[in-house]
């Protein structure tokens, strides 16, 4: 069984800093690009940062970008994403997912999520 | 405001088919696959469609995908009440870098 499972989230002040980690498992997890998506309650998606299989290049949405960086332990099977200078609007439920075909052809496996909250 | 454009709602009776669009632009569905999720309340999204038109094993033939210049379609057939849900497309956008999402589409099954 493949697995990805989020943890790290927590309520934070605005301007703090916050590290969330996904563990996989069931798979060859350096064989596949990884992603971090958003979704704010009541809201849709948000692509939130990329990174490739090899942990060699990474991508970032604008709203994120110069203060979330995503990392990977292949060795650990692990994908980050500290995330620094939170505002209010980084809220949301953090989903690390899979990248399962290539040219972005589709995110195939999903974990549950981690909640962030960035409140004062 | 997303950059992928889906209509906010659908609504359809049980056992009829329904379609859904996504609309975007040449940096995104245009040169790129389309994918579609399906998010069931307080649950994770799920693949439904990856490369604009093939199935994941598991999901049943009563789901396609189609894509035609810039814009994508989903289609159901067959609606379940268990198919209500919020549908999402999704496509890399090459002038962004970054995967893209629609807003999403609620469907409901009358």
């Amino acid at each position: 069984q493949v697995y990805l499972v989020e943890s790290g989230g927590g309520v934070v002040q605005p301007g703090t800093s916050l590290r969330l980690s996904c563990a996989a498992s069931g798979f060859r997890f350096s064989g596949h690009g990884m992603h971090w998506v958003r979704q704010a309650a009541g809201k849709g998606l948000e692509g939130v940062a990329i990174i490739r299989h090899d942990g060699r290049k990474s991508w970032y949405a604008d709203s994120v970008k110069g203060r979330f960086t995503i990392s990977r332990d292949n060795s650990k099977n692990t994908l980050f994403l500290q995330m620094n200078s939170l505002r209010a609007e980084d809220t949301g439920l953090y989903f690390c997912v899979r990248d399962g075909y290539d040219n972005w052809g589709g995110l195939d496996v999903w974990g549950q999520g981690t909640t962030v909250t960035v409140s004062s | 405001q997303s950059v992928l454009t889906q209509p906010p709602s659908v609504s359809a009776a049980p056992g009829q088919k329904v379609t859904i669009s996504c609309s975007g632009s040449s940096s995104n569905i245009g040169n790129n696959y389309v994918s579609w999720y399906q998010q069931l309340p307080g649950t994770a999204p799920k693949l439904l469609i990856y490369e604009s038109d093939k199935r994941p094993s598991g999901i049943p033939d009563r789901f396609s995908g189609s894509k035609s210049g810039t814009s994508a379609t989903l289609g159901i057939t067959g609606l379940q009440t268990g198919d209500e849900a919020d549908y999402y497309c999704a496509t890399w956008d090459s002038n962004l870098s970054v995967v893209v999402f629609g807003g999403g589409t609620k469907l409901t099954v009358l």
